[in-house]
């Protein structure tokens, strides 16, 4: 199994600060990551895919970079709907998800 | 308009079988590329890949589970079917159902709205 390991697992920020999630994978999977934001009570809605892919009406402040193991997420200006919980997982070998990164308004 | 819901009983008894289907529309699930898996999320946690199914009726499984559950199409009711046997109370979750395509890297790009299964005797 392909371990995805999400860094940190909650912040807090506020609003116009830059923002800079990590995810790592226990093997190489290539570019096949992806990024979810995810809000209470919601679906996950996808941002990001094959690494740094913006999704159609994704806001371009959302960026995705990495190959191989390392792969970030950045806002780069913290918005006050961008707070939610943000997943990683890749499709490389079947599908593992990050355990989350709560993004909070400090 | 890509559009999912899956629907299922709301609550099952510990070491029963729980049925879910997703029932789709927008797409076609006889269509090359495509495909409709299953994600799990306990209240509070992270979300958990379960299963999917691709358009040529191959399976892939969560390794952890894998003995538990089966996965099913119908293409002609554009529906996907879940069971999970052995049902226990770490199983209670929200599932939901999500449409990945080779087109997005095997991403998920659309989502059912979940439902709440609630496992307890």
């Amino acid at each position: 199994d392909i371990q995805m390991t999400q860094s940190p697992s909650s912040l807090s920020a506020s609003v116009g600060d830059r923002v800079t999630i990590t995810c790592r994978a226990s093997q190489s999977i290539n570019s096949d990551l992806n990024w979810y934001q995810q809000k209470p009570g919601k679906a996950p809605n996808l941002l990001i895919y094959a690494a740094s892919s913006l999704q159609s009406g994704v806001p371009s402040r959302f960026s995705g970079s990495g190959s191989g193991t390392d792969f970030t997420l950045t806002i780069s200006s913290l918005q006050p709907e961008d707070f939610a919980t943000y997943y990683c997982q890749q499709s490389f070998s079947t599908w593992t998800f990050g355990h989350g990164t709560k993004v909070e308004i400090k | 308009q890509i559009t999912l819901k899956e629907s299922g009983p709301p609550l099952v008894r510990p070491t029963q079988t729980l049925t879910l289907t997703c029932t789709f529309s927008g797409f076609s699930l006889s269509t090359n590329g495509v495909g409709v898996g299953w994600v799990r999320q306990p209240p509070g946690k992270a979300l958990e890949w379960l299963a999917l199914i691709y358009w040529d009726d191959d399976q892939r499984y969560s390794p952890s589970l894998r003995r538990r559950l089966t996965i099913t199409k119908d293409t002609s009711k554009s529906q996907v079917v879940l069971t999970v046997t052995d049902m226990d109370p770490v199983d209670t979750a929200t599932y939901f159902c999500a449409h990945g395509s080779r087109h997005f890297d095997w991403s998920f790009d659309y989502w059912g709205q979940g439902t709440l299964v609630t496992v307890s005797s």
